[in-house]
Order: C-alpha cells, then sequence, then structure tokens
C-alpha cells in the first residue's frame, strides 16, 4: 500500500527565515507527487511534481522531487507569517481511487 | 465557477447520537472523496464516489456510510458517534484527473 512520510511534523520559525520540508514516499507506481497547503480548512494545491531533479516555482515556494530516494523536499523563503498553515505532501490515486497524504507539517512563522 | 461546498461547517452532537454531513462538487465534477483529519492521523481517506457508486472505501467501522445522488452531490452518515469521531471532515471533488478541489470541511464534535 502506497505510505507518505513527513518531517518535521511541526516546525517553529521567525520571520525571514528559510525553511527545508520533507516527505519521503513509498509507492508501487508512481505517477507524481503532490504538495497542497491547509491554511484554516480547505487544502489548496501548490504543486505536481513527476520528473526527478526538476524544480517546480512559485515566488518564494520551490519543490523537487528526487524519484531514486524516493523524497520531495518543498523549501519556503524569507518566509511570512502568511505562510503558517499545515503543508501536506500527498499520493495521488491509482486504482483504489483515493489520495494518500502524510500527516503533514504544521509551519509556524512568527513576527 | 463556484467550489466546493460542504455543509453545516460546525456541529455539535452527543456520543450515540447520528449525524449527516453533506457535499456539493464543482459542477461538471462526477468524482467525489470524503476524507477525515485528526491531529494524530492526518488525512485519512473514508470513500469515493462516481456516478452515484461507491468505488472505494477506506479503512473504517461500518457506522460510517455515504451515498452519492445523480446531481453528484454527496453525503456522508456517521451513526452511533463516539468521542474519537470529532474531526474536520473534508470533501473533495475532481473530473478524474489528477485536479483535486477541496471543500472547507465540516468540523464535527462528539461531546
Amino acid at each position: 500500500e502506497d505510505k507518505v512520510v513527513q518531517s518535521p511534523l511541526s516546525l517553529v520559525v521567525h520571520e525571514g527565515d528559510t525553511v527545508t520540508l520533507n516527505c519521503s514516499y513509498e509507492v508501487t507506481n508512481f505517477r507524481s507527487l503532490l504538495w497542497y497547503k491547509q491554511e484554516k480548512k480547505a487544502p489548496t494545491f501548490l504543486f505536481m511534481l513527476t520528473s526527478s531533479g526538476i524544480e517546480k516555482k512559485s515566488g518564494r515556494l520551490s519543490s523537487i522531487l528526487d524519484k531514486k530516494e524516493l523524497f520531495s523536499i518543498l523549501n519556503i523563503t524569507a518566509t511570512q507569517t502568511g505562510d503558517s498553515a499545515i503543508y501536506l505532501c500527498a499520493l495521488p490515486p491509482g486504482s483504489n481511487y483515493k489520495l494518500t497524504f502524510g500527516k503533514g507539517t504544521l509551519l509556524t512563522v512568527n513576527p | 465557477k463556484a467550489g466546493v461546498t460542504q455543509t453545516p461547517r460546525y456541529l455539535i452532537k452527543t456520543r450515540g447520537q447520528q449525524v449527516t454531513l453533506s457535499c456539493s462538487p464543482i459542477s461538471g465534477h462526477r468524482s467525489v472523496s470524503w476524507y477525515q483529519q485528526t491531529p494524530g492521523q492526518g488525512l485519512q481517506f473514508l470513500f469515493e464516489y462516481f456516478s452515484e457508486t461507491q468505488r472505494n472505501k477506506g479503512n473504517f467501522p461500518g457506522r460510517f456510510s455515504g451515498r452519492q445522488f445523480s446531481n453528484s452531490r454527496s453525503e456522508m452518515n456517521v451513526s452511533t458517534l463516539e468521542l474519537g469521531d470529532s474531526a474536520l471532515y473534508l470533501c473533495a471533488s475532481t473530473t478524474g484527473s489528477l485536479g483535486y478541489t477541496f471543500g472547507s470541511g465540516t468540523r464535527l464534535t462528539v461531546v
């Protein structure tokens, strides 16, 4: 069965810091890896990664995938208080029609 | 276009009662899936529906059930509520590609 492990589970930083969130996975048939941000209730999509070594960027957020070592990282530079959220890593559904999530990383950015 | 709408937003129930939660997907999305989110376990898959058919169910007791209507709206029901059922219940809809859109969830508190 697919599995996703995220670390750390929680992280407290100061505004302006750079953070790295980790996601390792086990999957029978890799299709892609997904990152979501959950600020209050609804997780919102950040990135979909399909190829090793290709960085996806959106402003101060970036993510990269290593298919050989089965992990992905999400980097946030120059953090702001608005980055405070739960960051979720997930494997998309296969024939079982379900997203498999890690437990998430709770990021708190203090002013 | 309208997003995924979940009602109610908040619920407080007593142990032993039952509860019904509703999810209206994005127009045109025929797949609806449900997830339970708790601080200790993260997002756990409950079930997925497509065209009124349940295609998969997660590892939850039979007290958890659901259905989907012909307009793709979905409901989930939890009978004989237990304290451990307190959680955020999220639903997500998709056209079947990797683009999942989540609702804001229903926060259920069992006392």
